[in-house]
């Protein structure tokens, strides 16, 4: 079956550095992409999103890179503030317009 | 709010009790996507509808799970014959089709099955 995988499942950092949250992929035939922060007790909120044929996209604080040759997806966040505690879910649109996540990966934000 | 909302928030249950859930997706979106997700995993998919039709299906859908949409709008989930292993949170989705379908998210059910 399709599978997301995260390297890490837990990140901690300290308030005003810069994150990285890492995502593998197995279906190299997805051309979309996105991340998603999910705050206790809540749904997945929209954080950002990637087409196949980019490599990098930036938003507010935020950055996506995808390396296609190696399956994996990773997103940057800059200045890491304490409202940025969450976890963070990567996504992609595979088989059946389906999107499948992973597992997470908890983001702790330190003062 | 114009955002995905899901009624209601929570549920406890009894095992063997029916529930239903409801989700009134965003106005403009016509696709709409249900999700399960356990404590510490991503949401996996159950179902979705484009307008009223309802168009994939997951094999985690047992026969206890039915999905409607009757009229492109709004859609329920029902669970019959509730499962201590159905306990979990039940999350809504919609999309517009067409470019990026993007899909925006409800805060979610959360369903406890004693």
């Amino acid at each position: 079956g399709e599978s997301v995988g995260l390297h890490l499942p837990t990140l901690s950092v300290q308030e005003g550095d810069n994150s990285i949250i890492n995502c593998a992929y197995s279906n190299s035939a997805s051309d979309y992409f996105i991340w998603y922060k999910q705050e206790s007790g809540k749904g997945p909120q929209f954080i950002i999103d990637i087409r196949s044929n980019m490599d990098k996209r930036q938003g507010q604080r935020v950055t996506v890179l995808l390396n296609k040759t190696v399956k994996h997806l990773s997103l940057q966040i800059a200045a890491t503030q304490p409202g940025d505690s969450a976890v963070y879910f990567c996504a992609f649109l595979g088989p059946g317009n389906q999107f499948y996540f992973g597992t997470g990966t908890s983001l702790t934000v330190i003062p | 709010d114009t955002g995905v909302s899901q009624n209601p928030r929570h549920k406890i249950t009894k095992r063997g009790q029916n529930v239903t859930f409801r989700c009134d997706p965003i106005s403009e979106h016509n696709r709409l996507y249900w999700y399960r997700q356990t404590l510490g995993q991503g949401p996996e998919f159950l179902t979705y509808f484009q307008n009223e039709a309802q168009l994939e299906k997951s094999r985690l859908l047992s026969d206890r799970f039915s999905a409607e949409r009757p009229k492109g709008s709004f859609s329920t989930l029902e669970i019959q014959r509730t499962e201590q292993g159905d306990s979990a949170m039940y999350l809504c989705a919609s999309s517009l089709a067409g470019g990026k379908n993007t899909q925006y998210f409800g805060p979610g059910t959360r369903l406890t099955v004693l």
